[in-house]
């Protein structure tokens, strides 16, 4: 089975603070993605990307970079946390298939104080 | 352009009972549809996907899932709910004719499955 790990369950961070979120997933896939999921709001993209180095911005991306410098894993950085940016965040992967759905990751839960 | 709607924000049903969780879609051609379930706290799980051929697709944990191309809809069920099927059922629609690499699914905002003991 494919698997993707994000690598805090929890997380409190304060307001100012650059935050590192990590996902590595095992299975080779190109294609790699960062949720955030509010009650009401569903899920809403962040940023995604389907090569090393590539990036694309998803429909909210403000306030957020990433980084991937390796096939496996796709990191997304809070330059400057704030309290808006409380939320479960979600990591992705997917094979470059048509067909193919995505594996997600346990989810990490930032809170900022 | 592509979207997925849940009109449901909630479901409640009895356990034993038989669960329809409503999708309809919306593609400029074929559709790929999926369905996934998220337990609290956790990530999504996938449950079933619709490519091609039978309407009827059967997935994890009992659920199956109806397309039904005039309707535009891909209904997930399942003939008698379990207080453990309570979770949270995300939609999810990707247009099978929009080429590229970076085609993504689009996902529902999500339908609230409580069942009664």
């Amino acid at each position: 089975d494919v698997k993707v790990t994000q690598s805090s369950r929890y997380l409190v961070k304060r307001t100012g603070e650059k935050v590192f979120l990590e996902c590595v997933q095992d299975m080779d896939h190109e294609n790699m993605f960062w949720y955030r999921q509010d009650p009401g709001l569903g899920l809403r993209l962040i940023y995604f990307s389907y090569d090393v180095k590539m990036k694309e911005k998803g429909d909210i991306p403000e306030g957020y970079s990433v980084s991937r410098e390796k096939k496996e894993r796709f990191s997304l950085i809070l330059e400057s946390a704030s309290t808006n940016q409380t939320s479960m965040y979600l990591c992705a992967s997917s094979s470059g298939g048509m067909n193919y759905g995505y594996t997600f990751g346990s989810g990490t839960r930032l809170t900022v104080v | 352009a592509q979207s997925v709607a849940q009109p449901e924000d909630q479901v409640n049903v009895a356990e034993g009972n038989p669960l329809t969780v409503k999708c309809t879609y919306s593609v400029s051609g074929n559709p790929y549809l999926f369905w996934y379930v998220q337990y609290p706290n956790r990530g999504l799980q996938f449950l079933l996907k619709y490519i091609t051929g039978d309407n009827l697709v059967k997935g994890s944990y009992g659920f199956e899932a109806e397309f039904n191309k005039s309707q535009t809809s891909f209904h997930l069920k399942k003939p008698s709910a379990l207080v453990s099927d309570s979770a949270l059922y995300f939609c999810a629609v990707r247009d099978k004719d929009y080429g590229g690499a970076t085609n993504k699914l689009i996902f529902g905002t999500g339908t609230l499955l409580a069942v009664q003991p």
